[in-house]
């Protein structure tokens, strides 16, 4: 059975900031992983996914993550933050076998502020 | 390109009152999947269907009933509405030729069940 934990349902930051969001993941076989972003009364937003192919990916709006098997970890992060990356965020992790489906396996979120 | 659309985006419900909640998705994606969202529990899986003629559980699947219409129609179904069920219900879709493929969501219906 797969898990995800976000560290921190709230995270609030300061504009020009660094965004640092936890997640640390649990997956028998090796995992994909995915951090979402809800804007509100949205859908849900791909930011980025691990794929295997590289261990740092780079995603939409500045947004980054590095994935550390040793750890269980795909924190994401972003430079400075900006206004407009107020939202909720979710990790997600998908198991790599035939038989998963694609199906995902959510973090709780994490609602990021971003105070002026 | 629509993407996935859902119908209706909000509703009210008495309990015991029963609804279906409607997803379409014009990319022709081969799996869809229902998901409700509630504070503080991220998404959890209703129910999903891998291809056209196939569903199958998720975590949370008691109290509904899914039909997969055609491959571009994905319906849930509450047949006797309970409280518990106030949520917000997403429908998404993935292209499934590869498990990293990610899948896309529509805009969500709020379900209110007094």
């Amino acid at each position: 059975a797969q898990s995800v934990t976000q560290l921190g349902s709230h995270v609030s930051v300061s504009e020009g900031a660094l965004v640092l969001l936890r997640c640390n993941y649990s997956s028998s076989v090796p995992p994909y992983l995915f951090w979402y972003v809800q804007y509100p009364n949205q859908g849900l937003q791909l930011l980025l996914k691990y794929t295997s192919a590289a261990t740092l990916v780079k995603g939409i709006n500045g947004f980054e993550a590095e994935f550390k098997k040793s750890e269980t970890s795909f924190h994401l992060t972003k430079p400075s933050a900006h206004m407009s990356d107020a939202a909720e965020y979710f990790c997600a992790v998908s198991d790599a076998g035939g038989t998963s489906y694609g199906k995902l396996t959510f973090g709780q979120g994490t609602i990021l502020t971003v105070h002026p | 390109n629509a993407g996935v659309t859902q119908t209706p985006k909000f509703q009210v419900l008495k309990t015991g009152q029963s609804m279906t909640l409607q997803c379409a998705q014009d990319m022709n994606h081969n799996s869809m999947y229902w998901y409700r969202q509630d504070p503080g529990m991220g998404l959890r899986l209703i129910y999903y269907s891998a291809s056209e003629g196939t569903t199958d559980k998720g975590e949370v699947p008691n109290g509904y009933n899914v039909s997969r219409l055609n491959k571009r129609e994905f319906s849930l179904r509450l047949e006797s509405a309970a409280p518990s069920q106030t949520s917000v219900y997403f429908c998404a879709s993935r292209y499934s030729g590869g498990s990293y493929n990610e899948q896309f969501f529509g805009p969500g219906t709020r379900l209110t069940v007094l």
